[in-house]
């Protein structure tokens, strides 16, 4: 079973504009991290952000935030001010503890920034 | 610091061959695992080392990929008589240990494997 899911099309969005990447999951732990990553066309992956399942507030870090919705399982990205470097793929994972804390993750949301 | 480096960034190999492929990690980590982005199955998880613990091997697609990590530090992934299908770019990741507060796992580079 999908434990990740990652559904939006490619999206376009306007330079300095703020956008929302959608993800949802699938656990039956009650202890789960979650994980965004950046995919640029060189193809490093990049740490973007992290939310525990037991945190009481919603990380963020600089222009990203994840808005952490425990009870629906969804764990949104938002990027605020795009910019034009942040045109990438996006990837949601999770780590699961009785998984070895592998990721399982999503098949990613492309997103391109336009001037 | 450094980041987790891998070799060779790019591989052409016949079908048939074997390959070899690189990691090491940051240092300081623990753990360490390999994980295989195709086209067609996304992200897969492949294997997991955690310092002298016997690693998880559950995400190997077959007997003919193994791993090994040598004094806790440097990993190799083998591919043994490849095949067109394993054609994908393999990635290695490094943590702390799972349980310390610090296991976001950061990523290589990548290696680009191509079999003709």
């Amino acid at each position: 079973a999908q434990k990740i899911t990652q559904t939006q099309p490619g999206m376009f969005v306007q330079e300095k504009e703020a956008v929302t990447l959608d993800c949802t999951y699938d656990t039956s732990d009650p202890s789960y991290g979650l994980f965004w990553y950046k995919q640029p066309s060189s193809g490093e992956m990049i740490f973007l952000i992290y939310q525990g399942s037991y945190d009481q507030q919603n990380a963020t870090e600089g222009r990203y935030s994840l808005n952490f919705q425990k009870a629906r399982k969804s764990a949104n990205l938002v990027i605020s001010a795009s910019q034009l470097g942040d045109s990438a793929m996006y990837f949601c994972a999770m780590r699961e503890p009785e998984g070895n804390n592998r990721l399982a993750f999503g098949k990613g949301n492309q997103v391109v920034v336009i001037p | 610091g450094a980041g987790v480096s891998q070799s060779p960034s790019n591989k052409v190999t016949e079908k048939g061959k074997d390959v070899e492929l690189r990691c090491d990690p940051i240092s300081g980590h623990t753990a360490l695992y390999w994980y295989r982005q195709s086209l067609g199955q996304g992200l897969e998880f492949l294997i997991y080392f955690q310092g002298n613990s016997a690693p998880d091997k559950s995400g190997l697609p077959s007997d003919r990929f193994s791993a090994e990590r040598t004094g806790g530090s440097v990993s190799t992934l083998t591919i043994q008589r490849t095949q067109q299908e394993d054609s994908a770019v393999y990635l290695c990741a490094s943590s702390l240990a799972p349980g310390s507060g610090g296991e976001t796992q950061y990523f290589g580079p990548g290696t680009r494997l191509l079999v003709l």
